[in-house]
């Protein structure tokens, strides 16, 4: 399975605009690069993914590398509420069986 | 978005004993998987539920030890047999309506072994 490589924690203050950043250097062409967060206590929840192009939802941007080796996702403005853990994951569609593997993610911590 | 009820919730359970963990959807899916997440870590896929058939198990996880059952597109059962204290986790549904679609989760049932 294609590898992530996250940081372990980053810390932002209420607000302010946050960019988490993936490496995913062994990605493939069919590889959707997805994020999840997990809030505290809850399970994890979807955030947004893409294949090549930018993509912008209610919750956040993906911006993604020309040669897709690495992508980041931008909270545009940080809430108390979007303290929990990121995860940068790679899934294949067509794959055997295209199902989300968990790396260790990103402990993202807000401060008011 | 796909709404997850799992039961228990949590559950302090005696070791060498069996629990059955339930998981409801609230509309049919394509895929319903189940995952682990010991204290401090990470997400482990255990398996994938299969309708039908017997699930698909991932690396290190064996049918005897968690059994799944999956009869219909939207419910699914996890027994966590002949429990230890090691298996002291939090156990999540999950589910994926269709094939290219993101994947929802249920809280999880946080479950202590004693």
């Amino acid at each position: 399975d294609a590898k992530t490589t996250q940081p372990n924690s980053m810390e932002s203050n209420e607000e302010e605009p946050v960019h988490l950043p993936c490496n995913h250097s062994t990605i493939s062409g069919t590889d959707y690069i997805h994020w999840y967060r997990q809030l505290p206590s809850q399970g994890p929840e979807y955030v947004i993914h893409g294949l090549t192009s930018n993509v912008n939802n209610r919750m956040a941007s993906l911006a993604i590398a020309e040669d897709r080796k690495s992508s980041t996702l931008i909270l545009h403005r940080a809430t108390l509420r979007d303290a929990a853990v990121y995860y940068c994951i790679l899934r294949d569609p067509g794959g055997s069986q295209g199902n989300l593997i968990f790396g260790k993610g990103t402990k993202l911590s807000v401060k008011p | 978005s796909a709404v997850i009820s799992q039961k228990p919730s949590r559950d302090i359970c005696q070791r060498g004993t069996s629990l059955t963990i339930q998981c409801q959807v609230d509309s049919q899916v394509t895929m319903m998987f189940w995952y682990r997440q010991q204290p401090g870590q990470s997400l482990t896929l255990i398996a994938t539920a299969n309708q039908g058939s017997e699930a698909t198990y991932e690396s290190g996880f064996v049918i005897d030890k968690f059994p799944i059952s999956r009869p219909n597109l939207t419910f699914s059962t996890l027994t966590v047999s002949n429990m230890s204290p090691e298996d002291s986790s939090i156990y999540l549904c999950s589910v994926r309506p269709r094939d290219n679609q993101p994947q929802h989760f249920g809280d999880g049932t946080r479950l202590s072994i004693l």
